[in-house]
């Protein structure tokens, strides 16, 4: 597509349950990142994938987080048994390489978790 | 540790006004320093990448300057539709993960 795209873009969950959110990077950018960005704060970085591998998942915050990335394309974040300080907007980017990024990543809108 | 700093954190500015925005950092390193301009409700957008010092990038009204342990973001007569947050992130390591600061958020009134 022309822009990356997330889905959903707005997810209201009650604490405890688990939640998928999906990315699809613009097509042929093999590098692919999830942040996390809380409110009124900075973006946080999650993980990196090359291609469907992830040679950097320092920033995932517990084991509750995982992702994945399959056929070189979309990306899914799952965070199981939902805490309230999950709530944030998380958002994907990606590059046409991940050591090359001259152009800077491209983002997409995010997707808004609250859980209440 | 890495670290980007950016100050100040919010700038209200009269349409015209002319004024620079800092981010600091440290980092081993460098690979890339990076502004996005981010607005409510959306992505943050590329604007420019600087790689050594001295290094200048210019784009309508900004203008964007690299020293060895900071970076300014000049803008030129704004607009109000220059009213955004401008985030700095530096590249540090071969993985293209980015550390960002907490942003500028500017607000330019007519």
């Amino acid at each position: 597509g022309a822009g990356v795209s997330q889905s959903p873009s707005n997810k209201v969950t009650e604490k405890g349950k688990d939640v998928e959110l999906r990315c699809d990077p613009i097509s042929g950018h093999t590098a692919l990142y999830w942040y996390r960005q809380r409110l009124g704060q900075g973006l946080e970085f999650l993980i990196y994938f090359q291609g469907n591998s992830a040679p950097d998942k320092s920033g995932l915050p517990s084991d509750r987080f995982s992702a994945e990335r399959t056929g070189e394309s979309v990306s899914t974040l799952t965070i199981q048994r939902t805490q309230q300080e999950d709530s944030a907007v998380y958002l994907c980017a990606s590059s046409l390489g991940g050591t090359g990024i001259r152009s800077g990543y491209t983002f997409g809108s995010g997707t808004r978790l609250t859980v209440v | 540790e890495d670290q980007v700093t950016q100050s100040p954190e919010a700038l209200r500015l009269q349409e015209g006004e002319s004024s620079s925005l800092n981010c600091s950092y440290t980092v081993s390193g460098l690979r890339g320093l990076f502004w996005y301009r981010q607005d409510p409700g959306k992505g943050p957008e590329f604007l420019f990448t600087l790689y050594s010092a001295g290094e200048e990038k210019e784009k309508e009204r900004l203008k964007a300057t690299l020293t060895k342990k900071e970076s300014f973001l000049h803008i030129t007569a704004p607009k109000p539709e220059d009213s955004a947050t401008y985030l700095c992130a530096v590249q540090a390591g071969n993985t293209g993960k980015l550390i960002f600061g907490q942003g500028t958020t500017l607000q330019v009134k007519p």
